[in-house]
């Protein structure tokens, strides 16, 4: 399987900080990453696919890079709806693996 | 509008079966191919199965051979049978739409649990 692995685990920012979150995949998965928000109690959202598309409805604040096996998610201007835990996911293979997130917490 | 409702979770022993179903509206699910994603309490997610729109399917490495998914395109409906149930399949259960590389609705969640 592909294994994805995200950095940092969590962070701390505070409202109006750019936030970015690493996601790293142990082989070239192209363009094939998915992010993901996911609030507490709550389905997963998404955000961004192909590493770079933004999802319809999804604020602009919210970008994504890289392509091959590193990847990031970029929020521009952290708003308090935003606090929340972020996956990525590659479905380059047909056996989809997810980060094990990435949890933003209030400063 | 798109919405995805799962429903059959519950308390089941070790050992024991459990159906998950996957109701869908707004769209036809002999369009999409659909998937089951789970989260244990307190993790991450991990991805379970998935069928393909020509009916194909795959599981993940911990559930192949014990889960089951199918789909009743006249019920617009995904299920997940679930056999052989053991303590660390405990978790909720999302079903998903897929559309392109990703998945782009999900439905609320459905817990399960397998305990004694």
């Amino acid at each position: 399987d592909i294994q994805m692995t995200q950095s940092p685990s969590s962070l701390s920012a505070s409202v109006g900080d750019r936030v970015t979150i690493a996601c790293r995949a142990n082989q070239n998965i192209r363009n094939y990453l998915s992010w993901y928000q996911q609030k507490p109690g709550k389905a997963p959202k998404l955000l961004i696919f192909a590493a770079s598309s933004l999802q319809s409805g999804v604020p602009s604040r919210f970008s994504g890079s890289g392509s091959g096996t590193d990847f990031t998610l970029t929020i521009s201007s952290l708003q308090p709806e935003d606090f929340a835990t972020y996956y990525c996911q590659q479905s380059y293979s047909t056996f989809r693996t997810f980060g094990q997130g990435t949890k933003v917490e209030i400063k | 509008e798109v919405l995805l409702v799962e429903s059959g979770g519950g308390l089941v022993q070790p050992g024991g079966s459990l159906r998950l179903s996957c109701a869908a509206s707004g769209f036809n699910i002999s369009n999409n191919y659909m998937s089951w994603v789970r989260q244990t309490p307190g993790k991450g997610l991990e991805w379970v199965s998935v069928i393909y729109t020509g009916g194909t399917t795959y599981y993940g490495d911990s559930v192949r051979g014990r889960f089951s998914i199918s789909r009743d395109n006249s019920k617009n409906t995904v299920y997940l049978q679930m056999g052989s149930l053991r303590a660390d399949d405990t978790a909720v259960y999302y079903c998903a739409r897929g559309q392109g590389p990703a998945f782009d609705y999900w439905g609320q969640g459905n817990l399960v649990t397998v305990s004694s």
